[in-house]
């Protein structure tokens, strides 16, 4: 299948700094790209849904202002998390759709952020 | 998740057979999804369906029926590595993706 690459995969950060985390499609165009969360023991929860060349489209509740999605290419979307606070300690999950289907929809490896 | 109802942990035995069940709200529907994350992986998939009925992959087994919002996900001949949470998953009438938070299965042997 379609590879997904994230990076970092750890990040331990400072309260108050920013984190960036890259998704990449390895293989394979991905005009859409997806970014969740999901804290211990919950479901993964979507945050946004990136378009390249456009503005990603935030779920309810979700600081477009905190959380910058920028998808500047078919392959890279990247998530900065900015003025991270304790509370944004969570693992941090990109997918990008190849096709149509959603079997064509692969997943990151996760990237999990603690802040202190 | 929001609408989607799976018990959070299931216990089994190598070697045997166990069927994690999930309900959903049925107004709408596009697709209901089974994927499998191990502890502090990404979920990969594992199964969709769309019309009612078993869809059989390998050892792996998933039923739906769209007028009781039930889906079951079968498991046989269990392996160690089966061990995992199973994240059910639907599709509404919106295209948007409704995630349960998964049951956790621990397989002895």
């Amino acid at each position: 299948g379609a590879v997904v690459s994230q990076h970092p995969s750890r990040v331990i950060c400072k309260s108050g700094t920013s984190v960036k985390i890259e998704c990449r499609s390895l293989d394979f165009q991905a005009t859409t790209m997806f970014w969740y969360r999901q804290f211990p023991k919950q479901s993964l929860m979507l945050m946004a849904t990136s378009n390249e060349g456009s503005k990603a489209t935030y779920e309810q509740g979700v600081e477009k202002d905190k959380f910058l999605i920028n998808h500047a290419s078919l392959t890279l979307s990247t998530l900065t998390v900015t003025s991270a606070h304790p509370e944004d300690s969570s693992f941090y999950i990109c997918s990008a759709r190849a096709g149509q289907g959603m079997e064509t929809q692969y997943f990151g490896p996760g990237t999990r952020l603690l802040v202190l | 998740g929001q609408n989607i109802d799976q018990p959070t942990e299931m216990t089994a035995t190598e070697g045997a057979i166990v069927q994690i069940n999930c309900t959903y709200q049925t107004s709408g529907f596009n697709g209901l999804f089974w994927y499998q994350q191990h502890a502090g992986e990404a979920p990969t998939f594992l199964s969709y369906n769309v019309l009612d009925g078993l869809e059989e992959k390998g050892r792996f087994s998933s039923f739906l029926s769209r007028s009781k919002g039930y889906s079951y996900l079968l498991l046989k001949e269990l392996q160690m590595k089966d061990s995992a949470s199973y994240l059910c998953v639907h599709m509404d009438s919106n295209y948007q993706l409704i995630w349960g938070a998964g049951t956790k299965l621990i397989i002895k042997p």
